[in-house]
C-alpha cells in the first residue's frame, strides 16, 4: 500500500500564482523528500526534510512538515511554465529493520502562461 | 555526466521471453533500487541493494530478479515476461538508505 498520497492529484494554475501540494502519511518517518518528473524523464529529488525539521525552503520551494498530523506541503511561489511536471511525496521509514522509500501516487501540475 | 544510465530506452517483448534491464551508475553509490511506474500506481519498488553483493525484495518483486555483482551495475531480469508486467521501469541510486534518490530516464517495456 502506499505510504504517501498526494492531494490534489491535479492543479492548474496561471503563471504567477503560487502552488500548493499536500502529502499525508500513515507512519512513523525517518524523513520526508519531493520529487519532480518531467514528461517521459526519471524523477528528479528536490527537497528532503527530517523529521525533527518543520519546514525547509529551496529557492521557489518551502516545505513544510507536521508529524503530529502527519502530513506535509510544497509550496511553489510564483509558478512558471516550466514548473509544469508531476510531484510526488516520498517518505523514508525503518519497516521491520529495512529502509524503506515509498512514494505516493503524484500530483500532476499544469503551469498555463 | 555523472549519473545513472538504463538501456535499453524502450523495447517490445512476447510474452515468455526472457528480458534483462540494464543499469549503471557512476557515482559511486552505495544503494540502488529498481521501481516500476504505472498509471494511477505511482512508483512501486521492486527490488533494492543496500550494498554490493546484497539484494532485497519489494513491494512487487514477483516475477523478477536482480544481482548485485559490483557497486556500479544492478540489472533487472524478467524470467518469463507476462503482459502485467508492462510498464516503465526506473533504476535509482542513493548514496545509502534515506539519501535522496538519482534516477535513470527509465525503460518502456511492453510485453504483448
Amino acid at each position: 500500500s502506499q505510504q504517501g498520497e498526494e492531494d490534489p492529484q491535479a492543479l492548474s494554475i496561471q503563471e504567477g500564482e503560487n502552488a500548493t501540494m499536500n502529502c499525508s502519511y500513515k507512519t512513523s518517518i525517518n524523513n520526508l523528500q519531493w520529487y519532480r518528473q518531467n514528461s517521459g524523464r526519471g524523477l528528479v529529488h528536490l527537497i528532503l526534510i527530517r523529521s525533527n525539521e518543520r519546514e525547509k525552503h529551496s529557492g521557489r520551494l518551502r516545505v513544510t512538515l507536521d508529524t503530529s498530523k502527519k502530513s506535509s506541503s510544497l509550496l511553489i511561489t510564483a509558478s512558471r511554465a516550466a514548473d509544469t511536471a508531476s510531484y510526488f511525496c516520498a517518505t523514508h521509514s525503518l519497516i521491520q529493520g529495512a529502509q524503506k522509500l515509498v512514494f505516493g501516487q503524484g500530483t500532476r501540475l499544469t503551469i498555463n502562461p | 555526466i555523472a549519473g545513472i544510465t538504463q538501456a535499453p530506452t524502450s523495447q517490445i517483448l512476447a510474452a515468455g521471453r526472457r528480458m534483462t534491464l540494464r543499469c549503471t551508475q557512476d557515482m559511486r553509490h552505495n544503494a540502488m533500487y529498481w521501481y516500476r511506474q504505472d498509471l494511477g500506481l505511482g512508483l512501486r519498488l521492486i527490488h533494492y541493494s543496500n550494498t554490493a553483493g546484497t539484494t532485497g525484495k519489494g513491494e512487487v518483486p514477483d516475477g523478477y530478479s536482480v544481482s548485485r555483482a559490483n557497486t556500479d551495475d544492478f540489472p533487472l531480469t524478467l524470467a518469463s515476461a507476462v503482459p502485467s508486467q508492462t510498464s516503465v521501469y526506473f533504476c535509482a541510486s542513493s548514496e545509502r538508505g534515506g539519501s535522496p534518490l538519482h534516477f535513470g530516464n527509465g525503460t518502456r517495456l511492453t510485453v504483448t
